[in-house]
């Protein structure tokens, strides 16, 4: 079965600072990444995605996320976090023998002004 | 931008009662998927249809839950009886078709409260 790890509850910034979230996953075959961000009362966002390529992936509004195969993770990162980034944020796999797309339990970003 | 659109945003219902959500894909997409999502948690697939037909539902609790999509666009959840841990964040998303690729668009969600 496919699953995937977002070790952190909360994560708190201080604005400007680099923002990283953590994701590790683990499937059989070939992972299809994805990060989706939720603010309140609302659906999830996509942000991103990894297919195969560069490891290295942006997305919108300023966010990254680099995809490890080695270490297994895909940690999404921004260079300088806004407080408008305050939100919940999730990190999802699928891979070639499963379509079905697994969410992680999701972070808590906080950024402070 | 095209959107998922649900309704109703919020419902309240006693249990033993009987509650549907409805769901209107962005136009042209073929995959729809209803998903559970229970706070403190990441969403949980309950069912995905291929344009009319059921792809996946292993995870949907058939004794109450059902969901159609009798003409391949519009999409209706019930639940019937409603139980006391039902309550969560009912969301529908939609992509263009089943590829491993594609994204997924979400819809707002609907928030159900059993009491």
């Amino acid at each position: 079965a496919q699953s995937v790890a977002q070790p952190e509850d909360q994560v708190n910034v201080a604005e400007g600072n680099p923002l990283t979230v953590k994701c590790t996953y683990s499937v059989s075959g070939n992972p299809y990444l994805f990060w989706y961000v939720q603010y309140p009362n609302r659906g999830l966002q996509f942000l991103l995605k990894y297919i195969t390529g560069d490891n290295l992936v942006k997305g919108s509004y300023g966010f990254e996320a680099e995809f490890n195969k080695s270490q297994t993770s895909f940690h999404l990162k921004k260079p300088s976090a806004l407080v408008s980034d305050s939100a919940l944020y999730f990190c999802a796999v699928r891979s070639d023998g499963n379509n079905r797309l697994a969410f992680g339990k999701g972070n808590q970003v906080v950024v402070i002004p | 931008e095209a959107e998922v659109a649900q309704s109703p945003r919020y419902k309240i219902t006693e249990k033993s009662q009987a509650v549907a959500f409805w769901c209107d894909p962005i136009s042209g997409h073929a995959t729809l998927y209803w998903y559970r999502q229970i706070l403190g948690q990441g969403p949980e697939l309950l069912v995905q249809f291929q344009d009319e037909s059921v792809v996946d539902d292993s995870q949907l609790p058939k004794d109450r839950f059902s969901a159609e999509r009798l003409k391949g666009v519009d999409s209706t959840l019930k639940i019937q009886p409603a139980e006391l841990g039902d309550s969560a964040m009912y969301l529908c998303a939609t992509s263009p078709d089943r590829g491993l690729f594609n994204e997924q668009y979400f819809g707002p969600g609907t928030r159900l409260t059993v009491t």
